[in-house]
């Protein structure tokens, strides 16, 4: 069963950087046919998609996002990463892990981190 | 491109329903459905507009055509009550629905 797992700072400043951690268990994250993906959820808010990446080095990003993000894979300790760049308090939100998967040419986020729940305030 | 959902729908126990997620030629891409209990990470229910994980109860089915997919619950129980999600990928980007709430009176 693949689990993931989020770790962040949970407060964050006001125009400081946000940086998420996902360790990946039960899966590799340099899978062929899977992708790692965030997405978060504001309060009351729908899912909102962020970011998703291939250990080849192909990633996709929110249009919305993507001047302030960056996503990277770590193999050596199966983890994936974001990046977030000048925060507001509308970047206050429950980041989740996912992964992304690819199988046949297809895309859907199968299985999901409990989410790490961040706050932008000063 | 955007895709519109229901806010909210009311089933009694035991009844069908149906949320729907339309979008422009949705039927041309994949659907994916997701389920969220408050307090819980969401969880795949529908993928490949019809297909259904290992574990989920057979009453969820799916279906996507035109403009609309679909999802439908048989027979639905006071446990199925949740926010329910599509979302869907144009190549580029994955897009989610704003969301049905479900509830079960």
């Amino acid at each position: 069963q693949v689990q993931l797992q989020e770790s962040g700072p949970g407060l964050v400043k006001p125009s400081e950087t946000l940086s998420l951690t996902c360790t990946v268990s039960g899966a590799s994250v340099n899978s062929r046919s899977s992708y790692w993906g965030w997405i978060r959820q504001s309060p009351g808010k729908p899912l909102e998609w962020i970011a998703s990446m291939h250990y080849g080095g192909s990633t996709y990003y929110s249009p919305s996002l993507r001047s302030r993000i960056t996503i990277s894979l770590d193999t050596s300790k199966n983890q994936v990463s974001l990046t977030l760049k000048s925060v507001t308090a509308a970047d206050t939100a429950l980041y989740f892990c996912a992964r992304d998967n690819r199988d046949g040419g297809t895309q859907q986020f199968d299985f999901w981190g409990r989410g790490a729940l961040v706050t932008v305030s000063s | 491109y955007e895709l519109t959902q229901t806010p909210s729908v009311s089933v009694s126990p035991g009844q069908t329903v149906t949320i729907t997620c339309s979008g422009d030629k949705l039927g041309h891409k994949y659907a994916t459905w997701y389920q969220q209990k408050p307090g819980q990470s969401p969880v795949m229910v529908i993928y490949q507009d019809k297909k259904r994980p290992s574990g989920i109860p057979e009453r969820f089915s799916g279906s996507n055509s035109g403009e609309t997919a679909t999802l439908t619950i048989s027979g639905t129980q006071a446990m199925d009550e949740g926010d329910y999600y599509c979302q869907t990928w144009d190549g580029t980007t994955a897009l989610f629905g704003g969301g049905t709430t479900l509830t079960v009176l």
